[in-house]
């Protein structure tokens, strides 16, 4: 069975300053999707990040990065310049890419809060 | 562009009672999973619907069954509530029979059983 772990769970950040949060899984598959999610305040969860496991490249969306060690099972998300409306819940998660399944695996998530 | 909406944003039950959760997709989305997010924890897989059939199904009890209507839209509904069913329970849609592309999610539905 698959799993995700945050082992980080609440971290602090200056703004305008870059802050790392980590995430590893367990599978036995070779082909998946990973994805960071953020679920602000206000609780709507908002994707943030989406890497495909068969790309080597590390998915980069503005602010926001990942680094995507496949061997080492690890997908950490790197948020640069932080902003106060970074502040939420985040959630890596997982899906497997090879079979017939539309399940979302999740992590127990990251409580980000962005200091002024 | 609509995102995915549900109704109602709130709800409170007691036990043994019957809920109905409603999700209409994102526009042009074809396909919604419903998941439940205890507090402080990650959401966890209830079920999905495609074609109006339930395609997938995670570990949760016969109690909670739902449906998908003609336009995409679905209904969660948990029978003989239990205090444990008191979450925030979340749709997410997405487009087409590849079991991978992105899951987009509403702003859920929380639910309190007393």
């Amino acid at each position: 069975a698959q799993t995700v772990t945050q082992s980080q769970p609440e971290m602090s950040v200056q703004e305008a300053e870059t802050v790392t949060l980590s995430c590893t899984y367990d599978t036995s598959e070779s082909n998946y999707y990973l994805f960071w999610y953020k679920q602000p305040p206000s609780r709507q969860m908002i994707l943030v990040i989406r890497q495909e496991a068969y790309k080597q490249q590390n998915a980069t969306e503005n602010r926001f990065s990942v680094n995507f060690q496949k061997a080492a099972k690890s997908f950490s998300l790197k948020i640069s310049d932080s902003q106060l409306g970074d502040t939420a819940m985040y959630f890596c998660a997982f899906i497997k890419g090879s079979s017939n399944t539309g399940k979302l695996i999740f992590g127990q998530g990251t409580t980000l809060q962005v200091k002024p | 562009d609509a995102g995915v909406t549900q109704s109602p944003t709130h709800l409170i039950k007691t036990r043994g009672q019957q809920v109905t959760l409603r999700c209409s997709p994102k526009s042009g989305h074809d396909t919604v999973s419903w998941y439940q997010q205890a507090l402080g924890q990650g959401p966890q897989f209830i079920f999905q619907y495609y074609e109006e059939e339930e395609r997938q199904r995670g570990n949760f009890p016969d109690r909670f069954s739902g449906h998908q209507f003609p336009n995409y839209s679905s209904e969660l509904n948990v029978n003989a509530l239990l205090l444990g069913d008191s979450a925030l329970y979340l749709c997410a849609s997405s487009l087409g029979r590849n079991y991978q592309e992105t899951q987009y999610f509403g702003p859920g539905t929380r639910l309190l059983v007393l």
